[in-house]
């Protein structure tokens, strides 16, 4: 397993579009997790899923953001009618509580630029 | 809600010298992991060291060590023998007994010179 993948690396969108991102967790991680990072801050939690069920969403997810995680494996995080706020690092992180080395992996991120 | 708070947000070291992060949280759960992460530059973020509450003795991996105060709720990491490339930004986070989030400080930049 080569640990968490993110799609695409970066992404530059104008104001208004809608962009989608993907994230491939751990196969055997059953917990996955979308953060937003700003630069020089740190990552700020979104959301989370176990399995296929989205268990929790932060209320920095507005009614314009939307994740998915069908058939509890990849997930996707779709950002609609863009705003130049939404300029961040967006971490996808998996984890399993089972595991011996218990710790959350985290994927190199999706930059996103709205222009 | 649990907080985590790092008061430091730059530390410099010299190379082969020991450096102490600061960190310290507030929760009033009884059983919680605490981790150390390191993210160099437009890197990704990597695990340095993890700590769970109802163990006592402080978590050590290699040159990174940690002082875990649980009454006091502080959470510290020391590099010792600190080298070039331990230069990144460093984040403190907290994981709660459910293990639905992860809360991070604001982190402390480190920077090592020759």
């Amino acid at each position: 397993d080569t640990g968490v993948s993110q799609d695409p690396r970066h992404k530059i969108t104008k104001r208004g579009q809608n962009v989608t991102f993907r994230c491939d967790p751990i196969s055997e991680h059953n917990r996955l997790y979308w953060y937003r990072q700003t630069l020089g801050q740190g990552p700020e939690f979104l959301t989370y899923f176990q399995n296929e069920a989205q268990l929790e969403k932060s209320r920095l997810l507005s009614d314009r953001f939307s994740a998915e995680r069908p058939k509890g494996s990849f997930s996707t995080l779709e950002i609609q009618r863009t705003e130049q706020g939404d300029s961040a690092m967006y971490l996808c992180a998996s984890s399993s509580r089972t595991s011996q080395n218990y710790g959350y992996t985290f994927g190199s991120g999706t930059r996103l630029t709205v222009v | 809600a649990q907080t985590v708070t790092q008061s430091q947000p730059e530390m410099s070291v010299q190379e082969a010298e020991t450096v102490t992060l600061s960190c310290t949280y507030d929760t009033s759960e009884s059983d919680y992991y605490l981790f150390w992460y390191k993210q160099p530059p437009s890197r990704q973020m990597i695990l340095v060291i993890r700590q769970e509450a109802y163990k006592q003795q402080n978590a050590t991996e290699n040159r990174f060590s940690v002082n875990f105060q649980k009454a006091a709720k502080s959470f510290s990491l020391k590099i010792s023998d600190s080298q070039l490339g331990d230069a990144a930004m460093y984040f403190c986070a907290y994981d709660n007994q459910a293990g639905t989030a992860l809360i991070f400080g604001k982190g402390t930049t480190l920077s090592v010179s020759s």
